[in-house]
């Protein structure tokens, strides 16, 4: 089986710049998540779909975050524009029914200078 | 806002001794609860989950549940330092499909 998929894997950009992060889930999987890990943290959830739907984006920074899951498949997490600390790792999980355990991507690294 | 406590560390132990990680989370509503250890530079892999009060072992992984304490913990027997990582709590609330996790306890096993 598959893991989770994510691209880039690493990300360098100026602030005031935008950039977008790509997750392929494992398939069949209905729950997708982005998760925010900043250095020495543990991951805050972003975003959470529930198969194309929004279950969760209460800590979304809606001015400058956007997510979209399309077809209740893929998904991309876009920043624009970036500040200094929206550095950090990004990470997609998936889980299928029943949620239960989640699986991680490898993650972005995002460096906004 | 929900939360889930655990101590940031670093936790140290020798070689071969018990490893004890805790976790605290405020939510009455969340079900089960989650372990997982994160090395540096890489994502959280899960080690174990438990769901009901009392113990859950699964090698050398322990994990205790206290749902009136609100305390979920992790022990770890005959600690290597290939265990030296960040541990996460995470509590889940299955009718929002939810995980809310700690900031991770830092955990060093000295050869």
């Amino acid at each position: 089986e598959a893991g989770v998929a994510q691209s880039p894997r690493y990300k360098i950009i100026e602030k005031r710049q935008s950039v977008a992060f790509w997750c392929n889930p494992i398939s069949g999987h209905a729950t997708l998540y982005w998760y925010q890990q900043i250095l020495g943290q543990g991951p805050k959830l972003l975003i959470q779909f529930q198969n194309n739907g929004v279950v969760d984006d209460s800590q979304l920074p809606k001015d400058r975050f956007s997510a979209e899951r399309l077809k209740g498949v893929d998904s991309t997490l876009k920043i624009q524009p970036a500040k200094l600390e929206d550095s950090a790792v990004y990470l997609c999980a998936s889980s299928g029914t029943g949620g239960r355990e989640q699986f991680f991507g490898p993650g972005t690294r995002l460096t906004v200078l | 806002q929900k939360e889930v406590e655990q101590n940031s560390g670093p936790l140290s132990v020798p070689e071969g001794a018990i490893a004890s990680l805790n976790c605290t989370y405020s939510d009455r509503g969340s079900q089960s609860f989650f372990w997982y250890r994160q090395y540096s530079g890489k994502s959280p892999e899960l080690i174990m989950f438990i769901y009901s009060n009392g113990d859950k072992e699964d090698g050398r992984f322990t994990a205790q549940l206290n749902k009136a304490s609100q305390y979920v913990s992790l022990l770890i027997r005959d600690s290597q330092p290939s265990d030296s990582a960040t541990y996460l709590c995470a509590a889940f609330t299955s009718g929002t499909y939810k995980y809310i996790f700690g900031t991770g306890t830092r955990l060093k096993v000295l050869a």
